[in-house]
């Protein structure tokens, strides 16, 4: 099984429209992350939590909110769907001391 | 503020020809350094990673990397490319280990045989 899940895989969704992307992690991180990655702009970080009590906003939190549930599973949800939230979203986790991050397989995410 | 920097958008090598991948960065302090690979359709993996110690790392399927303090770059380099190796790579950068990683824009190579 996958170290690092996220559901769903793929979504369509029309814009106005409330969606929330999961994430679960078997690694036993404390650290999680949500990216999105769009051509030519690379990974852009939304939101991170370095412990379940612990939630940053990243670079580009605008029209984004997160929850972590527990130390494995950490949700995106996106409140009133735009167009150019269309992208590509990766979750990830990380320990503090190897700092190495992993990352799931990714969700691809189309507003219409 | 921190960034990281990789001059290459794209680039194209033939099989069997070495391979460097440019990464620069703005931070006062040695940070920590990696770099990734994704493969088409896939997440993000480690291919190595630069603490402290030897400037020359080495990593997973043949790559390595160079940390040189007076140009700010950690660059990656490999010997002979194979077609496998075409993919996006990231260079990203963590200020200290209580900091979020920074990632590059990414290089993209392509491989022509």
């Amino acid at each position: 099984d996958a170290d690092v899940t996220q559901t769903p895989r793929n979504r369509i969704t029309k814009t106005g429209k409330r969606i929330m992307l999961e994430c679960s992690q078997t690694k036993g991180h404390d650290r999680m992350y949500w990216y999105r990655q769009d051509p030519g702009l690379g990974l852009r970080l939304i939101y991170y939590s370095f412990d379940v009590k612990d939630i940053n906003k990243g670079e580009i939190s605008d029209g984004y909110s997160v929850s972590r549930q527990a130390q494995a599973k950490f949700s995106l949800s996106l409140e009133s769907a735009i167009p150019n939230q269309t992208a590509l979203y990766f979750c990830a986790t990380s320990d503090f001391i190897f700092q190495e991050q992993f990352f799931g397989p990714g969700t691809r995410l189309t507003v219409l | 503020a921190q960034s990281v920097t990789q001059p290459d958008i794209h680039i194209t090598v033939s099989e069997g020809a070495s391979l460097e991948l440019r990464c620069n960065y703005s931070y006062g302090a040695t940070p920590y350094l990696f770099w990734y690979v994704q493969s088409p359709g896939q997440g993000l993996q480690l291919l190595l990673k630069y603490f402290s110690g030897d400037t020359l790392v080495q990593g997973i399927k043949g790559f390595e990397a160079e940390f040189k303090r007076s140009q700010s770059s950690f660059n990656l380099r490999k010997p002979s490319v194979h077609w496998s190796d075409a993919a996006e790579y990231f260079c990203a950068v963590l200020k200290t280990s209580y900091d979020k990683v920074i990632f590059g824009p990414g290089t993209s190579l392509s491989v022509i045989p």
